[in-house]
């Protein structure tokens, strides 16, 4: 089945130290999304690549990055995570960028930080 | 600029009543409405959406929405609740030209049997 795969489901960082996390798609869709969803509230949108063009969220922090390096996969990285990045990353993916396209999302990976 | 307010943050039924999650949007220009719902430890997965035509909107697994201009509503509701239904159910809206979803904090539906 054609799907968006997150992985890994789970991961545990230490304050500070580094992480990616990966999204894979076997839809072909030309956009795909990172969204952080904290507990009990709405996700919130980081950013988006439609192919290779990067659309950062004006109140993403800097310490949010992505890259693409082809159509199949993205990945978020944090550069140094603190204990309020602590979240539900979920990526999604879209045939086109707004318009009524559907988004579909991943399982998510849960972030804790120590 | 956008948003939405989805009324009531935890919605508990009986199993066989009626659901009933309320979404109320803000939107300049005509809006694109979406109805997500999320299970424990997954991703958003898509309900329904409105885009336009008809304003009653029917999707997956028994749930319908009615898209009321008038009253910048769009409430989700399914006729008899399941213990399956119990899930974080999230409304979203995207105007005409934007380029991103933007969701509300979401209603947490309980089923008691």
């Amino acid at each position: 089945d054609a799907m968006v795969i997150q992985n890994p489901r789970y991961q545990v960082t230490q304050f500070g130290k580094p992480v990616t996390l990966s999204c894979s798609q076997t839809l072909n869709h030309n956009v795909m999304y990172w969204y952080q969803q904290k507990s009990s509230q709405a996700p919130k949108l980081l950013f988006h690549y439609y192919d290779k063009d990067f659309n950062n969220e004006a109140d993403t922090p800097d310490n949010f990055q992505s890259r693409r390096p082809n159509t199949s996969f993205c990945f978020l990285d944090i550069r140094s995570p603190g204990l309020g990045d602590a979240a539900m990353y979920l990526c999604a993916t879209s045939r086109r960028a707004g318009y009524t396209d559907t988004q579909y999302f991943g399982p998510g990976t849960r972030l804790t930080v120590l | 600029a956008q948003s939405v307010t989805q009324l009531g943050s935890h919605v508990s039924v009986s199993e066989g009543a009626l659901v009933l999650l309320r979404c109320n949007y803000s939107s300049s220009v005509p809006p694109y409405l979406f109805w997500y719902v999320q299970y424990p430890n997954q991703g958003l997965q898509l309900l329904l959406k409105y885009t336009t035509g008809a304003t009653l909107v029917k999707g997956i697994n028994g749930f319908e929405a009615e898209f009321k201009k008038s009253e910048t509503s769009f409430h989700l509701t399914k006729p008899s609740a399941h213990m399956s239904d119990a899930a974080e159910y999230f409304c979203a809206v995207m105007s005409q030209g934007a380029q991103k979803l933007v969701f509300g904090q979401g209603t947490r539906l309980t089923i008691n049997p």
